[in-house]
């Protein structure tokens, strides 16, 4: 089975700085992809960010930029430019290549979150 | 706009009573799933349905049952053998590998 941690409960940033939350998995699967999402004080859950576990170049999207390491099974966001609508729970997500496949069993295995506080 | 909803947004019940959770979606998904959201827990997957008439367990089924008529409906029922039904529920659809979420239902049992 697999298993996401997320090792930091809380972290807060000034305005316009960066800020870098961690993610690592656990798995034996060689082909997956990876996920952040955000839900901010709304609740909505937004996708952030997706990596594909084949291509070694880091997804970058906007302010949001991942630091993908295959071999140590860790997958960092980075936030440039940090806002105030930054301010969200930010979960780090797995999902085996094979599960969105249909017949398969399409399972997204969620961290227990980050919650970044963006202060002004 | 395409999308999806979840009615009502909070939801009360007394002990004892059993509940439905609504979900549609119009974006064309075959599939969707429910989630369950506790505070300082991440996602947790109840049930799945890949196609219409058909839905599997997820990670925490008991207590919970479903059903899928329609592709764009896929209501989740909370019965009173569900132990600590008071949490946020979370529908959400998919295309391929990427999920799309409802804004969710939170319930309270008292």
């Amino acid at each position: 089975a697999q298993t996401v941690t997320q090792s930091q409960p809380e972290m807060s940033v000034q305005e316009a700085e960066t800020v870098t939350l961690s993610c690592t998995y656990d798995t034996s699967e060689n082909n997956y992809y990876l996920f952040w999402y955000k839900q901010p004080p709304s609740r909505q859950m937004i996708l952030v960010i997706r990596q594909e576990a084949y291509k070694q170049q880091n997804a970058t999207e906007n302010r949001f930029s991942v630091n993908f390491q295959k071999a140590a099974k860790s997958f960092s966001l980075k936030i440039s430019d940090s806002q105030l609508g930054d301010t969200a729970m930010y979960f780090c997500a797995f999902m085996k290549h094979r599960d969105w496949y249909v017949g398969s069993n399409y399972k997204l295995t969620f961290g227990k979150g980050t919650l970044l506080t963006v202060n002004p | 706009d395409g999308g999806i909803t979840q009615s009502p947004k909070y939801l009360f019940r007394k002990e004892g009573q059993n509940v439905t959770l609504s979900c549609e979606q119009n974006l064309n998904h075959d599939a969707m799933y429910w989630y369950r959201q506790d505070p300082g827990q991440g996602l947790r997957l109840i049930y799945y349905s890949q196609i219409v008439n058909d839905f599997q367990k997820g990670d925490i089924a008991e207590g919970y049952s479903v059903s899928r008529e329609k592709k764009e409906s896929f209501p989740l029922t909370v019965t009173s053998a569900q132990k600590n039904p008071t949490a946020f529920y979370l529908c959400a659809s998919s295309y391929r590998y990427e999920q799309y979420f409802g804004p969710g239902t939170r319930l309270t049992v008292t």
